[in-house]
């Protein structure tokens, strides 16, 4: 049972346009969202994280939309590099429980020159 | 500061063999939580150790065992391998526990099982 689901596994987006990644939950025990973002050949590197007492979260080009009755969240990207073009993977974890950081299947960004 | 580091990188086994991963975290993290990640499959979690006690396992068969020591490095074994292990196996360490805070991680340690 996948509790944390990235339902796009690609997106193709034009250079300068806006990107938006989307991740949906099931556990409502989830309190902590994060976006780390994969290069090939490399480690997942954190990205921006929201806790559930907000509902949004900024950071530079970065912005992170939490809508918790909706269990939905979005990271939008704005404008869009080629550098960009990475493997983007949905997080979530219940910091009350003794729970493990749950990730999603992942979206591949490509950014279009 | 150091990040933290896998090794081996790279490694080719065979059937039947079993293989030792190693993981050093950053300086003065106590978790180590390591992930397998396979094409289509994201990132699976295969257990965490804090302060060298395993403290979360995911749903993996007994074949795949880890540990802890005391300077918090971390090593996992997959024994008996079978072809669908090929994987990259990720190691991640953070402060506290990993439901806490963010995790860093390593390159992953690639496995291919012929």
């Amino acid at each position: 049972d996948q509790q944390v689901k990235q339902n796009s596994p690609s997106l193709s987006v034009q250079e300068g346009r806006i990107s938006i990644l989307n991740c949906d939950y099931t556990n409502s025990m989830f309190d902590y969202f994060l976006w780390y973002k994969k290069y090939p050949a490399e480690g997942p590197t954190f990205l921006i994280s929201i806790s559930s007492i907000k509902d949004k979260n900024e950071d530079g080009r970065f912005t992170v939309f939490l809508n918790k009755s909706a269990k939905h969240l979005s990271l939008h990207i704005v404008p869009s590099q080629p550098g960009d073009s990475a493997v983007y993977f949905c997080a979530a974890s219940a910091k009350r429980g003794n729970t493990p950081l749950v990730f999603g299947k992942g979206t591949r960004l490509s950014v279009i020159a | 500061k150091a990040g933290v580091t896998q090794t081996p990188r790279y490694l080719i086994k065979t059937r039947g063999q079993q293989v030792t991963l190693s993981c050093s975290p950053i300086s003065g993290h106590r978790s180590v939580s390591w992930y397998q990640q396979t094409p289509g499959q994201g990132l699976q979690f295969l257990f965490e150790y804090f302060s060298e006690t395993q403290r979360n396992k995911g749903n993996f068969p007994g074949r795949f065992s880890g540990r802890q020591f005391s300077n918090s490095r971390s090593e996992m074994n997959v024994s008996t391998l079978e072809l669908g292990d090929s994987a990259l196996y990720l190691c991640a360490s953070s402060l506290g526990t990993m439901n806490t805070g963010e995790l860093f991680f390593g390159e992953g340690s690639r496995l291919t099982v012929l």
